[in-house]
């Protein structure tokens, strides 16, 4: 079955440093790749996404590649803020499998101090 | 549209009383998500509803727990009865059916099985 892995947090890092959340996946179709994002106390929010291989995902400084030789999908940022300390989940959408459903990783909790 | 709408936020309960929880989707979306989350597990899918008909229960966790949904605005999850291992924090999302699944998620539900 579909499946998501994400390395394990909490990340720590100042203000100002790059960020790499690393993200690999196994699907049996072509599936579309998401990062979601999760502020404390609430939802789960589209932070960018991708539907093919080579795409570029982008929004708020966040990047994303979508690596299918690889099966990779790892979220980075140029320069993290104190505003970026979150819950950050990647997911999978494989029409391959049916209907099209949602596959998340355990999430990783970045922590950003000043 | 104001998002998707999860009732209550939080609820507290006794060991053995039923739980109802509340969700209204987005208007004119025809998917419909249930998720637990807990430190341990993460976030679970519990069931999916396609134009209110629920395709996949596979991830509810026994027969304590059920979902309805009986109209395109309105869907419900019921715990009976109730148990401590329950608590954690029930999301509900909706989303247009399609080549690209965008999730969009409520607040959640805390909930708390003393």
């Amino acid at each position: 079955g579909d499946s998501v892995t994400q390395m394990e947090g909490p990340v720590t890092l100042s203000e100002e440093a790059f960020l790499t959340i690393n993200c690999t996946y196994t699907a049996t179709g072509y599936p579309s790749l998401f990062w979601y994002v999760q502020y404390p106390g609430e939802g789960l929010q589209l932070l960018l996404k991708a539907t093919k291989a080579d795409d570029k995902g982008s929004n708020k400084g966040f990047e994303a590649t979508y690596r299918k030789e690889t099966t990779s999908f790892h979220l980075e940022k140029g320069s993290v803020q104190v505003s970026d300390s979150a819950v950050y989940f990647c997911a999978l959408s494989d029409p391959g499998s049916g209907y099209s459903t949602l596959t998340f990783g355990k999430g990783t909790m970045l922590l950003v101090s000043p | 549209d104001a998002g998707v709408i999860q009732s209550p936020r939080h609820e507290v309960t006794e060991m053995g009383q039923e739980v109802t929880l509340r969700c209204k989707p987005i208007s004119g979306h025809n998917s419909l998500f249930w998720y637990r989350q807990t430190m341990m597990r993460g976030l679970e899918l519990l069931i999916y509803f396609n134009n209110n008909v629920p395709i996949d229960d596979s991830g509810m966790p026994e027969d304590r727990f059920s979902a309805k949904m009986p109209n395109a605005s309105f869907s419900t999850l019921k715990i009976q009865p109730s148990e401590p291992r329950d608590s954690a924090v029930y999301f509900c999302a909706s989303s247009l059916t399609g080549e690209v699944t965008e999730a969009f998620f409520g607040q959640g539900t805390r909930l708390t099985v003393v």
